[in-house]
């Protein structure tokens, strides 16, 4: 299986912070990098597929990049809405695993 | 609109069965990948199985293959997830998800509300 290691697991900001999320595979998997948010009592939403491509209706202050082994998230700049849990996942190959989650807390 | 409905909780004893079970609508259900993701309680996303509806193709998680049984009725758009021996350790939330075409990378682009597992003697 592919491992996927995301840091940190946990980071508090404030309102109008940018913030960076890593994600590191452990074997090359391309851009075949997907991230989602999740907020609480919720299934997750896919935010950004192909390590770049913004998913539909996402906004514009979500971007990702990378490619290979080493990813990033970055939120230009936080709301009130983007305080959740993100994970990182690969669609490489089966099993599509998962990164074990960013907790984004406000500060 | 394309909509992923899921059976709801269910409350069960160790060692019995259950079937779960996920409806797809607004889309083409035999022609994209459907997937089961699970969490359990307090922790991150684990990617269980998946299956195509159109040949009943089928991949599964390693450390979980043997444990679970995936399956697909396409006739109904119907997906499903099936234990035959539960565990207090299959307590959790498991979510079902299409995976998108290649235009998004097969990453999953819809998912269902959630099925809450909760398995205890």
């Amino acid at each position: 299986d592919i491992q996927m290691t995301q840091s940190p697991s946990s980071l508090s900001a404030s309102e109008g912070d940018r913030v960076t999320i890593t994600c590191r595979a452990s074997q090359s998997i391309s851009n075949k990098l997907n991230w989602y948010q999740q907020k609480p009592g919720k299934a997750p939403k896919l935010l950004i597929y192909a390590a770049s491509s913004l998913q539909s209706g996402v906004p514009s202050r979500f971007s990702g990049s990378g490619s290979r082994t080493d990813f990033t998230l970055t939120i230009g700049s936080l709301q009130p809405e983007d305080f959740a849990t993100y994970y990182c996942q690969q669609s490489y190959n089966t099993p599509q695993t998962f990164g074990q989650g960013t907790k984004l807390e406000i500060k | 609109e394309v909509q992923l409905v899921q059976s709801g909780a269910e409350v069960k004893k160790p060692g019995e069965s259950l079937k779960i079970s996920c409806k797809g609508s607004g889309y083409n259900f035999a022609k994209y990948w459907i997937g089961w993701v699970r969490q359990l309680p307090g922790k991150g996303l684990e990617w269980v199985a998946i299956i195509y509806p159109g040949d009943s193709d089928t991949r599964y998680s390693p450390s979980l293959q043997g444990q679970v049984t995936i399956s697909a009725d396409k006739s109904i758009s119907t997906a499903h997830l099936q234990w035959s021996s539960l565990k207090a350790s299959d307590t959790a939330m498991y979510y079902c998800a299409r995976q998108g075409d290649s235009a998004v990378y097969y990453a999953f682009d819809y998912w269902g509300q959630g099925t809450l597992v909760t398995v205890s003697s």
